[in-house]
């Protein structure tokens, strides 16, 4: 079965630190990504998605992630932290074709505490 | 525009009752999704709507659990008899078209969860 793998559970980094989530997922054939996150007492929101095109995605609030076909990842990065993107950071894949539905697949999640 | 609407937010009963829960989606979205969030992990969708009819519901339990979305436009998702293993946060989201359609850009919105203890 299709599966969706962060390879972080809780990264607590101080501000101004680098940012990289990992995400990878087992899928050979077309895919779309997302990464959703998820603030203290808030909706799931997205944060940027990839469906064709340019493999680097911009996303709202300073945030990017890069898509490797060949290394079936799809990792988030953000060059300097702030104390506000505390928060819980989602990786998603939708995979399409005939033989499945349009269903996504969810990563567990990683938890961002950030230091101030 | 106002979002996704979901009540109750929070809800405790005692194994082998029943449980129903409503979401109301954002205005013009055709497709509706219903997801449960254990504790520690990511949503595992349940079932997916387009308008009033089922495109996926192949990760719902259907001994125990049922959806529908008569007039295309609210949803609910029942639980009968409730196990303890269903204490999650159940989530709704909606799109204005199924995402991931090739070419498309469409984008799901999520609603605010319903808490569910089972004890």
């Amino acid at each position: 079965a299709q599966s969706v793998s962060q390879h972080n559970h809780h990264v607590i980094l101080s501000e101004a630190a680098s940012l990289e989530l990992g995400c990878n997922y087992s899928y050979g054939g077309t895919v779309n990504l997302f990464w959703y996150v998820q603030y203290p007492g808030q909706h799931l929101q997205l944060l940027l998605k990839y469906f064709s095109g340019d493999p680097l995605v911009k996303g709202i609030k300073g945030f990017e992630a890069e898509f490797i076909k060949s290394k079936f990842s799809f990792n988030l990065r953000k060059p300097s932290v702030q104390w506000s993107d505390t928060a819980e950071y989602f990786c998603a894949v939708i995979l399409l074709g005939r033989n499945y539905g349009q269903n996504f697949v969810f990563g567990p999640g990683t938890r961002l505490s950030v230091l101030p | 525009e106002a979002g996704v609407a979901q009540s109750p937010r929070y809800k405790i009963i005692e194994k082998r009752q029943s449980v129903a829960f409503w979401c109301n989606p954002i205005s013009g979205h055709a497709t509706l999704y219903w997801y449960q969030q254990i504790l520690g992990q990511g949503p595992k969708l349940l079932i997916q709507f387009q308008n009033n009819g089922v495109v996926d519901d192949s990760q719902l339990p259907k001994d125990r659990f049922s959806a529908e979305r008569l007039k295309g436009v609210d949803s609910t998702l029942k639980i009968q008899p409730a196990k303890l293993e269903d204490s999650a946060v159940y989530l709704c989201a909606s799109s204005f078209r199924p995402v991931g359609r090739q070419g498309s850009s469409y984008e799901q919105y999520f609603g605010p969860g319903t808490r569910l203890t089972v004890t």
